[in-house]
């Protein structure tokens, strides 16, 4: 089946640095990731959509120049969370979306990502 | 109202009882139906595609109703391993770029 790398798994980092998290499609190309956060015992929040070649779109509330998203390849997309703060810690989730005709309307999630920041 | 709206629980029910969860989206155009089960700090595992005839695996019962636009999910002869929380995600389609719109999520419990 489809797999989605996602990496780290889990990062702890001290306040005002950055944090890069990939998301790796292993066997499919996709030009359309998402984005999620999800804080405890609460659902997934969508951040952005991330397009390869082209800026993400991100969701209402969700600041661009915080959270940057670059989607270079077909197969990567990553999140930069710039200048963390603790109120950034999260559990950050990606997914992709194979182009393939055949599987296109299924969601491939990635492991996800704890952040903590201190 | 809610793209996809589903009932939070938490749903407690003992082992080998059957349970249901509803959830309703408001699309009508919406094209494909599913349900997922994430574990407490995992992603989000693909459960069941939901069909128009309804279908079936194992334990597991998916329907879908376009007429009042939601679906369900059946889970019978309840195991501790059940214990979850079950997403209902939904593919409204071209007219929107194929976007995927969540539920909030279903939590289940099953005691022994």
């Amino acid at each position: 089946g489809a797999v989605v790398s996602q990496h780290p798994s889990r990062v702890i980092c001290k306040s005002g640095t950055s944090v890069k998290i990939e998301c790796r499609s292993l066997d499919f190309q996709a030009t359309t990731m998402f984005w999620y956060r999800q804080f405890p015992k609460q659902s997934l929040m969508l951040m952005a959509t991330s397009n390869e070649g082209s800026k993400a779109t991100y969701e209402q509330g969700v600041e661009k120049d915080k959270f940057l998203i670059n989607h270079a390849s077909l197969t990567l997309s990553t999140l930069t969370v710039t200048s963390a703060h603790p109120e950034d810690s999260s559990f950050y989730i990606c997914s992709a979306r194979p182009d393939r005709k055949r599987g296109s309307e299924k969601l491939f999630f990635g492991s996800g990502t704890q952040l903590s920041v201190l | 109202r809610k793209e996809v709206e589903q009932d939070p629980g938490p749903f407690n029910v003992p082992e080998g009882a059957t349970v249901a969860f509803n959830c309703t989206y408001s699309n009508s155009a919406s094209q494909s139906f599913f349900w997922y089960r994430q574990d407490c700090r995992k992603e989000p595992k693909l459960l069941m595609s939901v069909y128009s005839s309804g279908n079936e695996d194992g334990r597991f019962t998916a329907q879908l109703n376009r007429a009042s636009q939601y679906i369900s999910l059946l889970i019978r002869d309840s195991k501790l391993s059940d214990s979850a929380t079950y997403l209902c995600v939904v593919n409204f389609g071209r007219n929107t770029g194929n976007q995927f719109y969540f539920g909030t999520g279903t939590s289940l419990t099953v005691i022994p």
